[in-house]
C-alpha cells in the first residue's frame, strides 16, 4: 500500500515571499503521478500541479514548481511570489498507473499567507 | 461549463438514522469517485463508480454504499449513522479516474451527526 507524509502540519509566509512545503511517499510501484491539490478555506479542492513519475524535468505552473525526487520519494512545491489568496490547506497525493486507481493524500499543510 | 456540484451542502442527522448524498459531475465525465475527509483521518477514499459500475472500494464498512445513474450522477448512501461519520464528504469527477487524469472536486457535503 502507498503512504503520503506532510510533516508540516502548518506553515506561514509573508506575502511575495518564497515558501516550500514538503512532501515524502512510499511506494513499491515505478510508474505513478503525485499532485498537490489545494483547499481554500470552505471552498472546493482545485489542483495545483501535477508530476508524471516517469518524466525526470519538474513540473512547474507560473509561481508553483515541485522538486522531484524519486530515488528519495520527495515531492515538494515551491510557491514562489506568495500571495494572500494562496491561503489554504495543501494536499500531497499520490496515484498509481492504472485504471481506477484513487489518490492516496497526505493529512495536509495548513498555509497561511501574512500580509 | 458547470463543475461538481453536490447536494446538500449541509445537514444534521441523529445516530442511527441513514443519510444520502448526491453528486452531478462535470458533463462528460463519466467517473465519480467518493471520499470521506476528516480532522483525524483526512481524507480516505470511500468508492468510485464509472459506467454505472461500482470499480473501486476503499475500506469502509457496508453501511457505506453508493450508485451511479445513466447520467452519470451519483448517490452515496449511510445507514445507521455513528458519531464517527461526521465528515465532509467530497465527490470528483473525472473521465476515468486512474492513469493520471485530474479529479474534479465538488465543495462537499458536510454531515454532522448527533
Amino acid at each position: 500500500a502507498q503512504t503520503v507524509t506532510q510533516s508540516q502540519p502548518e506553515m506561514s509566509v509573508q506575502e511575495a515571499e518564497t515558501v516550500t512545503l514538503s512532501c515524502t511517499y512510499d511506494t513499491s510501484e515505478n510508474n505513478y503521478y503525485l499532485f498537490w491539490y489545494k483547499q481554500p478555506p470552505s471552498r472546493q479542492m482545485i489542483l495545483v500541479i501535477r508530476q508524471e513519475a516517469y518524466k525526470q524535468q519538474n513540473a512547474t505552473e507560473n509561481r508553483f514548481s515541485v522538486n522531484f525526487q524519486k530515488a528519495a520519494k520527495s515531492f515538494s512545491l515551491k510557491i514562489s511570489d506568495s500571495q494572500l489568496g494562496d491561503t489554504a490547506m495543501y494536499f500531497c497525493a499520490f496515484m498509481k498507473h492504472d485504471y481506477h486507481t484513487p489518490l492516496v493524500f497526505g493529512k495536509g499543510t495548513r498555509l497561511s499567507v501574512i500580509a | 461549463k458547470a463543475g461538481v456540484t453536490q447536494t446538500p451542502r449541509y445537514l444534521i442527522k441523529t445516530r442511527g438514522q441513514q443519510v444520502t448524498l448526491s453528486c452531478s459531475p462535470i458533463s462528460g465525465h463519466r467517473s465519480v469517485s467518493w471520499y470521506q475527509q476528516t480532522p483525524g483521518q483526512g481524507l480516505q477514499f470511500l468508492f468510485e463508480y464509472f459506467s454505472e459500475t461500482q470499480r473501486n472500494k476503499g475500506n469502509f464498512p457496508g453501511r457505506f454504499s453508493g450508485r451511479q445513474f445513466s447520467n452519470s450522477r451519483s448517490e452515496m448512501n449511510v445507514s445507521t449513522l455513528e458519531l464517527g461519520d461526521s465528515a465532509l464528504y467530497l465527490c470528483a469527477s473525472s473521465l476515468e479516474q486512474g492513469l493520471g487524469g485530474e479529479l474534479f472536486f465538488g465543495e462537499g457535503s458536510r454531515l454532522t451527526v448527533l
